[in-house]
């Protein structure tokens, strides 16, 4: 039943390690999006990505790679870990149009130390 | 300053007030506003969307659009606890591929029964 599904859901992990977020979708949509969800409840876009396309790419440092295998994925990997990327990440998805109503997974929440 | 501006709170109302949640911005290029709704350790959820200046309601909600004053606001009638939640006002232009939707800073709203 779930629509937008992250995997993890924590994530704790050293300075300097290597981590990657897995988000599937199965409503259908053809547009994800990473946003980044920063303690102060501030949400700011990463990536978009349409049919597997980089469409929107925010200021992001280049140790965030998006990856989209498929319509139904999109994956981020994080090299370096820093300790300002401690963060919720969320993965949306929507249809591509005017009306895009975007629906968010669950939140990856990302610690490090 | 930020392109969208939004009191952080936090607001505390008793049950069956009626709430109003506002906020404002910069760019006149917004046509399309949005409000979103988190629970805490959740993902935002849609809750309205309006296109342009105008009035929306949608239950115990409503939302309007003042472009002229480049103001929205949210307002929640006969609250319940079950609203107690951080309200996200979002928006976007219409160019919709490269546009991405910005975000307010959110405000953290608690019902006291």
């Amino acid at each position: 039943d779930t629509a937008v599904s992250q995997t993890p859901k924590y994530l704790v992990t050293q300075m300097g390690n290597d981590k990657s977020i897995k988000c599937e979708q199965n409503l259908g949509h053809d547009t994800m999006y990473w946003y980044k969800q920063d303690s102060k409840k501030f949400l700011k876009i990463m990536f978009s990505y349409n049919n597997k396309e980089l469409i929107i790419n925010e200021t992001v440092p280049n140790r965030f790679s998006p990856k989209s295998p498929d319509k139904a994925h999109l994956n981020l990997h994080i090299n370096s870990l820093e300790l300002g990327d401690s963060a919720v990440y969320f993965c949306a998805s929507s249809d591509w149009g005017d009306y895009n109503e975007q629906f968010f997974g669950p939140g990856t929440r990302l610690t490090v130390l | 300053q930020k392109e969208v501006e939004q009191d952080p709170g936090p607001l505390s109302v008793p049950e069956g007030a009626i709430v109003s949640l506002n906020c404002t911005y910069s760019n006149s290029a917004f046509q399309y506003f949005m409000w979103y709704r988190q629970y805490s350790r959740k993902g935002p959820e849609l809750l309205m969307y309006t296109y342009s200046s105008g009035n929306k309601e949608d239950g115990r909600f409503t939302a309007q659009v003042d472009k002229s004053s480049k103001y929205i606001s949210l307002f929640i009638r006969d609250s319940q606890p079950s609203d107690s939640a951080t309200y996200l006002c979002a928006m976007r232009g219409t160019n919709f591929g490269n546009e991405k939707l910005t975000f307010g800073t959110g405000t953290r709203l608690t019902i006291i029964p």
